[in-house]
């Protein structure tokens, strides 16, 4: 089992709904979450870290389940700016400098 | 100013050639990264460094090498090229106790 999975998409969602994409994770000792987003050939920026206790900054919300071992990014009255892919990424053990692990990404792309 | 910059932004380069990419940056951070990303694959680590005196090999760095002349600056070379290392290098950084990773522009390599 990969240790950060994403489904790769893409995800084609109409200008104003909501759409959401979630991120698997393989160890459960996992410590900490993030999310970034990558425009087409420009580099990774940090989009939110992801809290136990979920949260929320504008249109975006990110949810942890540990139980389950996924997070979640919930994006609301999407934008056609909100085109791009975005990354999980999770901190734990077996991990690279920083314990970082990557996901592959999930593309979106918001029509008009 | 960009806080994290590289040079070339883009490279074309034949098999057998050695090459040298460049980060600096201006954050102050300590840490610094080299990363590849390729299609398919997602970003993975080359090298990393936590501080001048200390470099440690990432989960890729085979056919790479990296120097810290400074804290500000990490070059990553390429002793002799080929073709599979064609792939997009971006250069990170990371300060203090936030996991937040800071990247650069990137440099798209390509080998023939």
């Amino acid at each position: 089992r990969k240790e950060v999975e994403q489904d790769p998409g893409p995800f084609n969602v109409p200008e104003g709904a909501t759409v959401a994409f979630n991120c698997t994770y393989s160890n459960s000792a996992s410590q900490s979450f993030f999310w970034y987003r990558q425009d087409c050939r420009k580099e990774p920026k940090l989009l939110m870290s992801v809290y136990s206790s979920g949260n929320e900054d504008g249109r975006f919300t990110a949810q942890l389940n540990r139980a389950s071992q996924y997070i979640s990014l919930l994006i609301r009255d999407s934008k056609l700016s909100d085109s791009a892919t975005y990354l999980c990424v999770v901190r734990g053990p077996g991990g690279g400098a920083d314990g970082l692990t990557f996901g592959k990404g999930t593309h979106l792309i918001i029509q008009p | 100013d960009a806080d994290v910059t590289q040079t070339p932004r883009n490279r074309i380069t034949k098999t057998g050639k050695r090459i040298m990419l460049e980060c600096s940056q201006t954050k102050g951070h300590d840490r610094m990264y080299w990363y590849r990303q390729d299609p398919g694959l997602g970003l993975r680590l080359i090298y990393y460094s936590f501080d001048v005196k200390d470099i440690n090999k990432g989960e890729i760095s085979d056919g790479y090498s990296v120097s810290r002349q400074a804290q500000a600056k990490f070059s990553l070379s390429l002793e002799s090229a080929i073709p599979n290392q064609t792939a997009l290098y971006f250069c990170a950084t990371r300060g203090g106790e936030s996991y937040e990773q800071y990247f650069g522009p990137g440099t798209r390599l390509t080998v023939t």
